[in-house]
């Protein structure tokens, strides 16, 4: 298996730009987790879900955060507008039921300027 | 209070010897307790998991359980070189889908 595709795995942009971070997920994996990772604040959860449903947006920092997945096979986490602060390296992760072993992609890492 | 508190490091340990890593977390509705490693720059990866009280051994790791406590540790024996990296201790909600994350233990094996 190929594993968790993320993409971008780089991103600069300028403040306010939309940015859109993308995320394939094992295949049978039932859950999809996004997490955030600065030096600061570690490694949050923003979002998870579960059978393409979103289960927890409760880590999504700010109304300009989205999160989709439309379907078993693909989620978008969107950001608009972005802000410097928003600097991280954004994982993807997915599992099989709730065992816990999450399998993350190798991260997109963004910098807002 | 976070949810899954570690000590930040770095941890200095000498090769060959025993590193003793800790977590502790604050939800005692908590089901499942992990352990991954993160190498600089790549992404986190499981090496450990335990559920029930007490110890549970893999090779050269020791995961230890005191849910009364809310304490989770890791031991590595014999320590190499290539144990050097990040620990990131996680906790699985009272629901059991929701995976929160410490902030890690940094751990350097000195030769």
């Amino acid at each position: 298996d190929a594993g968790v595709i993320q993409s971008p795995r780089h991103e600069v942009t300028e403040m306010g730009q939309e940015v859109t971070l993308r995320c394939k997920p094992i295949s049978g994996h039932d859950y999809l987790f996004w997490y955030r990772q600065t030096m600061m604040r570690g490694l949050e959860l923003l979002i998870y879900f579960n059978n393409n449903v979103p289960i927890d947006d409760s880590g999504m920092p700010e109304d300009r955060f989205s999160a989709k997945m439309p379907n078993a096979s693909f989620s978008t986490l969107k950001i608009q507008p972005s802000e410097p602060r928003d600097s991280a390296v954004y994982f993807c992760a997915s599992s099989v039921g709730t065992t816990g072993e999450l399998f993350f992609g190798e991260g997109s890492r963004l910098t807002v300027l | 209070q976070k949810e899954v508190e570690q000590n930040s490091g770095p941890l200095s340990v000498p090769e060959g010897a025993i590193a003793s890593l800790n977590c502790t977390y604050s939800d005692r509705g908590s089901q499942s307790f992990f352990w991954y490693r993160q190498y600089s720059g790549k992404s986190p990866e499981l090496i450990m998991f335990i559920y029930s009280n007490g110890d549970k051994e893999d090779g050269r790791f020791t995961a230890q359980l005191n849910k009364a406590s809310q304490y989770v540790s890791l031991l590595i024996r014999d320590s190499q070189p290539s144990d050097s990296a990040t620990y990131l201790c996680a906790v699985s909600d009272s629901s059991a889908s929701k995976i929160i994350f410490g902030s890690g233990t940094r751990l350097s094996i000195r030769p």
